[in-house]
């Protein structure tokens, strides 16, 4: 089975702040994607990388930015977190077009 | 990017009874994905459909992927507590990369015991 792991279910950060969010999938996908979940809003892309050291923006990219430095971990940056980015963030990797294998989130609160 | 309705938003049914949800876009989709996602965890994947007309189940669950590949609807049949959660509609576009998937804004399904 897929295993992708958020390394924090939940994270307290201060506006200003510089804030990594680190995923890893144990199934040797190219496919890495991070996305953000708000009420209403569904799921919409930020980021999203086929292979390393590669990176394409999402449908919401400002604030953010991405590194993937090998192949089965994609970080999630918030150069200056602000209160608007407080949401939940979920994680997905997929091999070729197969469907997407998301984590469990992480929420993230920034006051 | 392209816009995914889903509807209802959410439902308050009580066990036992039938639910079905739909997605529609204005512009057309060649894979359909339908996710469930449980309270506090990451949404898991239920039926993928791939083909205009495609009629798919897994269980209780049964999907259509419609023929002008822009709606799809999830039906759940005689729903248990368990069935609780967000349910999410998402399409893959035939245009730009293969990689992007469209989400709609989920249902929220509460069952009443």
């Amino acid at each position: 089975d897929v295993k992708v792991t958020q390394s924090s279910r939940y994270l307290v950060k201060r506006t200003g702040e510089k804030v990594f969010l680190e995923c890893v999938q144990d199934m040797d996908h190219e496919n890495m994607f991070w996305y953000r979940q708000d009420p209403g809003l569904g799921l919409r892309l930020i980021y999203f990388s086929y292979d390393v050291k590669m990176k394409e923006k999402g449908d919401i990219p400002e604030g953010y930015s991405v590194s993937r430095e090998k192949k089965e971990r994609f970080s999630l940056i918030l150069e200056s977190a602000s209160t608007n980015q407080t949401s939940m963030y979920l994680c997905a990797s997929s091999f070729m077009n197969s469907p997407l294998h998301f984590g469990n989130g992480t929420r993230l609160t920034v006051t | 990017g392209q816009q995914l309705n889903q509807s209802p938003q959410s439902m308050f049914i009580q066990e036992g009874e039938d639910v079905s949800m739909n997605c529609t876009s204005s512009s057309i989709f060649n894979t359909w994905l339908w996710y469930k996602q449980d309270p506090g965890e990451g949404p898991v994947l239920l039926i993928a459909l791939y083909k205009a007309g495609e009629l798919t189940s897994n269980g209780r669950l049964t999907a259509q992927f419609g023929i002008t590949r822009k709606d799809s609807f999830l039906n759940i049949s005689a729903s248990i507590p368990s069935d609780v959660g967000i349910y999410f509609c998402a399409g893959q576009s035939p245009f730009g990369s293969a990689r992007q998937l469209t989400f709609g804004s989920g249902t929220q399904l509460t069952v009443l015991p």
